[in-house]
């Protein structure tokens, strides 16, 4: 069984649409989780960041963790064109200098004008 | 967060052989990661290198296959040695930097593909 499994996609939405990108973990250790997006050709771009359980939210972003159930979403609202790209979750037990980042497979989102 | 210059930004190759990536950053940092990210798979870390010191190397990755250098603070390169097509795959360079708490950034990317 994989550490971390992510939805796999790909998911294609209207414009203006409302995003839910999933990722479940089996390590109750981890403690620090990240989504990075990934255009094509380019590399993966930090987008959200967060410590232990809780929500945070970044304009259209909105980063949920729930270590109980070992589940990480990312909401994406009023989703645009320019969201599209591949959407990889990682998660690490402790920072990044002595704790070695596990990332999901990623999942390709489509938004359609 | 940094600049993180990579070059090249892809390339063709024979099999056989050898390719160097570079990798700049426009800061000093103490940690440089190199990743693996092959089609349809998570990324993976090939190696932590640090400045002063020997790379370190993670399980499935040898230092003949993907030698590293760090000659200062803001660069590193990774080489992909005696290359097959099953070297095909984007490597990414990163660095890990304090920004309200350490983050991971990570540079463009280069997309090898070997015949």
């Amino acid at each position: 069984q994989k550490e971390v499994e992510q939805d796999p996609g790909p998911l294609s939405v209207p414009e203006g649409a409302i995003v839910s990108l999933n990722c479940t973990y089996s390590n109750s250790a981890f403690q620090y989780f990240m989504w990075y997006r990934q255009y094509s050709r380019k590399g993966p771009e930090l987008l959200m960041y967060t410590y232990s359980s809780g929500n945070k939210e970044d304009g259209r972003f909105t980063a949920q963790v729930d270590k109980s159930s070992k589940y990480i979403s990312l909401f994406i609202r009023d989703s645009q064109p320019s969201d599209s790209a591949t959407y990889l979750c990682a998660m690490s037990v402790g920072e990044t200098s002595g704790s070695r980042l596990t990332f999901g497979e990623g999942t390709q989102l489509t938004v359609n004008p | 967060s940094a600049v993180i210059s990579q070059k090249p930004s892809r390339d063709i190759c024979q099999r056989g052989t050898s390719l160097t990536i570079q990798c700049q950053v426009d800061s000093q940092v103490t940690m440089m990661f190199w990743y693996r990210q092959q089609p349809g798979q998570s990324l993976t870390l090939i190696a932590t290198a640090n400045q002063g010191s020997e790379a370190t190397y993670e399980s499935g990755f040898v230092i003949d296959k993907f030698p590293i250098s760090r000659p200062n603070l803001t660069f590193s390169t990774l080489t992909v040695s005696n290359m097959s097509p099953e070297d095909s795959s984007i490597y990414l360079c990163s660095v890990a930097l304090f920004v309200g708490a350490e983050k991971l950034f990570f540079g463009s990317g280069t997309q090898l593909s070997v015949l």
